[in-house]
C-alpha cells in the first residue's frame, strides 16, 4: 500500500514565477490536508480538502495561494508570483476521514526554493 | 484555539540512556495528542497517538508517551535511545471534528534529539 506521495520533491523557482505542488493521499483516503514548514519552525496548517471541496482554508495566505483537489488527480497547492519568504517545505498529509480517528499520514514533502 | 508547546528545542544525550522530551497542550475541548519523528531532509513518521482510553500509549521504536489531563502534559519517553534516534521529535494536537468542526493538526516548534555515542 503506497503511502502519501508528492512531488517535485525539490523545486526552485526565481521569483514571480508560478510553483505547482502535487500531492496524492494514500489509497482510500478522501481527504487531503496541506501544511508549511519554514524553516527550524514546526508545520504550520494552510488548508484542508476533500474530493472537490475545500473545507477549511483558515491557514492559507489570503492572496497568491489557492489549492485544488479534482474528483480525477491528486491535490494542486499553487503559488503564484513566488517571493522569497515563500521558501519552505511543503508537506500534504491524508486521512480515511472516517469517524474517530484524525489520524494523518504525511508524505515527503516538497522543498521549494525561490531565488 | 489550541497551542502546544515543546519546552526544549533540543536534547542531547548519550547512547543507551533514558530520555523524555516534554509536550504541553492547550485546549478547550478534548483532544487528540500526536507525536511524529522527522528524520533529516523526510516526511513525517507517525510514533504514536493518544485518541481515548488508557493514558499510557505505547509506539514504534520503542517510545511510549503518557497523557496526563490535570497537567495537559504527553511527554515521550524512551529507556534506552539510539544513535538512529537522532531525529526532530513534534508533538501536535487535534480537537474532535464533533467539538471543533476542524481536523487540522496544530504541531509544537519540534525537539531535535542528538544521540551521542
Amino acid at each position: 500500500n503506497a503511502g502519501v506521495m508528492q512531488n517535485p520533491r525539490h523545486l526552485v523557482r526565481r521569483r514571480g514565477q508560478e510553483a505547482r505542488l502535487r500531492c496524492s493521499p494514500m489509497k482510500g483516503h478522501s481527504h487531503v490536508y496541506w501544511y508549511r514548514q519554514l524553516p527550524e519552525e514546526g508545520l504550520k496548517f494552510m488548508v484542508y480538502l476533500q474530493k472537490e471541496n475545500i473545507i477549511d482554508e483558515s491557514g492559507m495566505p489570503k492572496e497568491r495561494f489557492s489549492a485544488e483537489f479534482p474528483k480525477e488527480g491528486p491535490s494542486i497547492l499553487r503559488i503564484q508570483q513566488v517571493v522569497r519568504g515563500d521558501s519552505a517545505a511543503y508537506f500534504c498529509a491524508s486521512s480515511p476521514g472516517l469517524a474517530g480517528t484524525d489520524t494523518q499520514y504525511f508524505g515527503p514533502g516538497t522543498r521549494l526554493t525561490v531565488l | 484555539a489550541q497551542s502546544v508547546t515543546q519546552l526544549d528545542s533540543q536534547v542531547p544525550v548519550f547512547e543507551e540512556a533514558p530520555v523524555e522530551l516534554r509536550c504541553n497542550y492547550s485546549s478547550s475541548v478534548s483532544v487528540y495528542l500526536f507525536w511524529y519523528v522527522q528524520y533529516p531532509n523526510q516526511g513525517l513518521q507517525l510514533l504514536l497517538k493518544y485518541l481515548s482510553g488508557s493514558t499510557l500509549v505505547k509506539g514504534i521504536n520503542g517510545f511510549e508517551a503518557e497523557f496526563n489531563k490535570s497537567q495537559t502534559s504527553f511527554h515521550l519517553r524512551k529507556p534506552s535511545v539510539h544513535i538512529s534516534d537522532t531525529a526532530e521529535y513534534f508533538c501536535a494536537v487535534s480537537g474532535s471534528f464533533r467539538d471543533t468542526g476542524r481536523r487540522a493538526l496544530t504541531f509544537g516548534s519540534g525537539t531535535r534529539l542528538q544521540v551521542q555515542p
